[in-house]
């Protein structure tokens, strides 16, 4: 069975760009999370989708970041104007069901340069 | 909101000697603890998972948990090499949604 898949796994950017994040979870997961992981701390929940819906994004800096997931498979982050305070690597996670095991991605590392 | 706090931050043991990590959390109506591995450059791996007072077992790693002292530990029978990975304890909320997770603790594991 396939994992959680995240690309890219590197991003370097300068302050100000842009820079979308894509996840593929396994497949019949219903439940999708979005985790910042600041270096050397715990991941934080950013957003978490069930299907295509968003069920909690209080967390989302919402001046800057965006989450879809369209069709209920697929998610994409997007960090509009990248800041050096989102250097961090970002997790995707998906579950059966909400709350039940999560499986992770190997993540994201992003640099805000 | 739920707070979890880790101790120690490292921990460095040999190879085969019992290795022991603390996880306190201030809101203990919370119905379920996890603890994760995260190995350098790699997602999160869950090791077990706990609901009920008491211990619960997976292969060698053991959790206990004990809801009125807001504590639960992990313990690592006969830790080998390929186990030196941070360890963070996650606690799931029933009215946030999600899980929170500590800061981790680093164990290394020498021959």
């Amino acid at each position: 069975e396939a994992g959680v898949t995240q690309s890219p796994r590197y991003a370097v950017l300068q302050e100000g760009q842009a820079v979308s994040f894509w996840c593929d979870p396994i497949s019949g997961h219903d439940t999708l999370y979005w985790y910042q992981q600041p270096r050397d701390q715990g991941p934080q929940l950013l957003v978490y989708f069930r299907d295509e819906a968003v069920i909690d994004n209080s967390q989302l800096p919402s001046d800057r970041f965006s989450a879809v997931r369209p069709k209920g498979t697929n998610s994409t982050l997007k960090i509009q104007s990248a800041k050096q305070g989102d250097t961090a690597t970002y997790l995707c996670a998906s579950s059966p069901g909400f709350n039940e095991r999560l499986f992770f991605g190997h993540g994201t590392k992003l640099s805000v340069l | 909101q739920q707070k979890v706090q880790q101790s120690p931050e490292s921990l460095t043991v040999s190879e085969g000697a019992m290795a022991s990590l603390n996880c306190t959390f201030s809101d203990g109506t919370s119905d379920n603890f996890r603890w994760y591995r995260q190995h350098s450059g790699k997602g999160l791996e869950m090791l077990v998972s706990i609901f009920s007072d008491g211990e619960k077992e997976e292969g060698r790693f053991t959790a206990h948990l004990n809801r009125a002292s807001l504590h639960v530990s992990l313990h690592i029978r006969e830790p080998q090499p390929s186990d030196s990975a941070v360890y963070l304890c996650a606690v799931l909320n029933n009215y946030a949604q999600g899980l929170t997770f500590g800061l981790g603790t680093r164990v290394s594991v020498f021959p």
